[in-house]
């Protein structure tokens, strides 16, 4: 069964740094493009940003651009690096592998939490 | 980058069938037909309902159904189940890896 995992979520202060990982514990998504998506308490799913398969090009929402990068190994992860963290970006990460421009297999999402 | 625009919420009883839309413009809804639908319960992932705007993925029951004219999709839900009682989510690509979601539709089964 494919699955994947996200690890690295937890308490970070304003203007500090985390990084999410994402991993395919099916070996099943080398050949897809990769998302993250986040939620904050209780509002709608927003898209962050996006790597193609092979790593070579990305994508970001304007609120994120220059201070979150996404990008992914050769083998089974994907991270988001989180610089200059804002209150505003606490929500729950989640990751998603793409197929058909649809995202049919998501994890079960990070809760990052940024303090003032 | 707005969110694409969705009802804030949408009611039905039990057996019936209601409608949720999703409006964007020419350059992400109208552009192809790369518009996805979500259901969300609290506290759980989002699961894929419909891609490619009325293509249901294996697994997903037929009372969910998708379509699209121009630059507004719309997912139907038939037969009304109290299990459907969740949030919806449309989902577009906007040009090369950038996608958005709509602003969420939560269905109240009464």
């Amino acid at each position: 069964q494919v699955r994947l995992m996200e690890f690295g979520g937890g308490v970070v202060q304003s203007g500090r740094s985390l990084r999410l990982s994402c991993e395919d514990t099916g070996f099943a998504f080398r050949d897809n493009a990769m998302h993250w998506v986040r939620q904050s308490p209780g509002k709608a799913l927003e898209w962050v940003a996006a790597i193609s398969y092979d790593g070579d090009n990305e994508a970001y929402m304007d609120s994120v651009k220059g201070r979150f990068t996404i990008s992914r190994d050769r083998g089974k992860t994907t991270y988001l690096q989180m610089d200059s963290l804002r209150v505003e970006d606490t929500a729950v990460y989640f990751c998603a592998r793409e197929v058909n421009f649809a995202l049919d297999v998501w994890g079960q999402g990070a809760l990052v939490t940024v303090s003032s | 980058q707005s969110a694409l625009t969705q009802p804030a919420s949408v009611s039905g009883s039990p057996g019936q069938s209601i409608t949720i839309s999703c409006t964007g413009t020419s350059s992400d809804v109208g552009s192809y037909n790369f518009v996805s639908w979500y259901q969300q319960h609290p506290g759980k992932a989002p699961q894929l309902l419909i891609s490619e705007a009325n293509q249901r993925p294996s697994g997903v029951s037929n009372r969910f159904s998708g379509s699209k004219s121009g630059n507004t999709a719309s997912l139907t839900i038939s037969g009304l189940q109290t299990e459907d009682e969740a949030h919806y989510y449309c989902f577009s690509y906007a040009g090369g890896l950038t996608r958005i979601f709509g602003g969420g539709t939560k269905l109240t089964v009464l």
